[in-house]
């Protein structure tokens, strides 16, 4: 069964302080794996894909990585406007489905 | 380039009304979905489609319908609203993840925060 699940749940980092989020997932014929960023009242803004095992993608304070059964979102030196919940989301060839994690409530103290 | 707009922004029902949840999206993709979010439960899918004139159910679709009569557009209806419908709904579209190309990310509305009394 294809399921995605993500921890931890909440994770508080003062400012400055490097930490990473996990994504574990199960899928058959991965078409893609799916970082988001939700903000308090707003919908899921969308940050990286990545396709195969090996792959990275950075952008500013956040570098995603991902491997055959997990991907990692590692924050670098966070800030409080880092604070958001990150989402996770596997998609599949065979099903026209995308499968998300529960996600990870960051809050970053000054 | 609006991408996902979604209407209303809220809304409040009484038990028993009916009411339809307005999507659209203007990136000409194929996949368009509706989620609702409740606390502690992530999205869940209710409805989704692959094309115009195709739909199909998700994991929650008990007292809802959708129909995709153009590819821009993906209402949701409730047909007879109850409390536990209650809830913040998102629409999302995407291109197919047949198609060629790696672009093929969800983009999400900013969602419509339904209180059903």
């Amino acid at each position: 069964e294809d399921q995605v699940t993500q921890s931890p749940e909440a994770l508080r980092l003062q400012e400055g302080e490097s930490s990473s989020l996990n994504c574990s997932y199960t899928v058959s014929g991965l078409r893609g794996l799916f970082w988001y960023r939700q903000d308090p009242g707003k919908g899921p803004e969308f940050l990286f894909t990545l396709y195969s095992a090996g792959e990275e993608k950075e952008k500013e304070r956040l570098k995603a990585t991902l491997t055959k059964k997990e991907s990692f979102l590692h924050i670098t030196a966070p800030k409080p406007e880092d604070s958001a919940t990150y989402l996770c989301a596997v998609r599949a060839f065979r099903v026209n489905k995308f499968y998300f994690g529960s996600g990870t409530k960051l809050n970053v103290k000054p | 380039n609006a991408g996902v707009t979604q209407t209303p922004k809220f809304q409040v029902l009484k038990t028993g009304q009916s009411m339809t949840l307005q999507c659209a999206q203007d990136m000409n993709h194929e996949y368009m979905s509706w989620y609702r979010q409740d606390p502690g439960m992530g999205l869940r899918l209710i409805h989704y489609s692959v094309g115009a004139g195709i739909t199909d159910q998700g994991e929650v679709p008990n007292g809802y319908n959708v129909s995709r009569s153009t590819t821009e557009d993906f209402p949701l209806r409730l047909l007879s609203a109850a409390p536990s419908q209650t809830s913040v709904y998102f629409c999302a579209s995407s291109y197919s993840p047949h198609r060629g190309s790696e672009n093929t990310e969800a983009f999400f509305g900013q969602g419509t925060r339904l209180t059903v009394v």
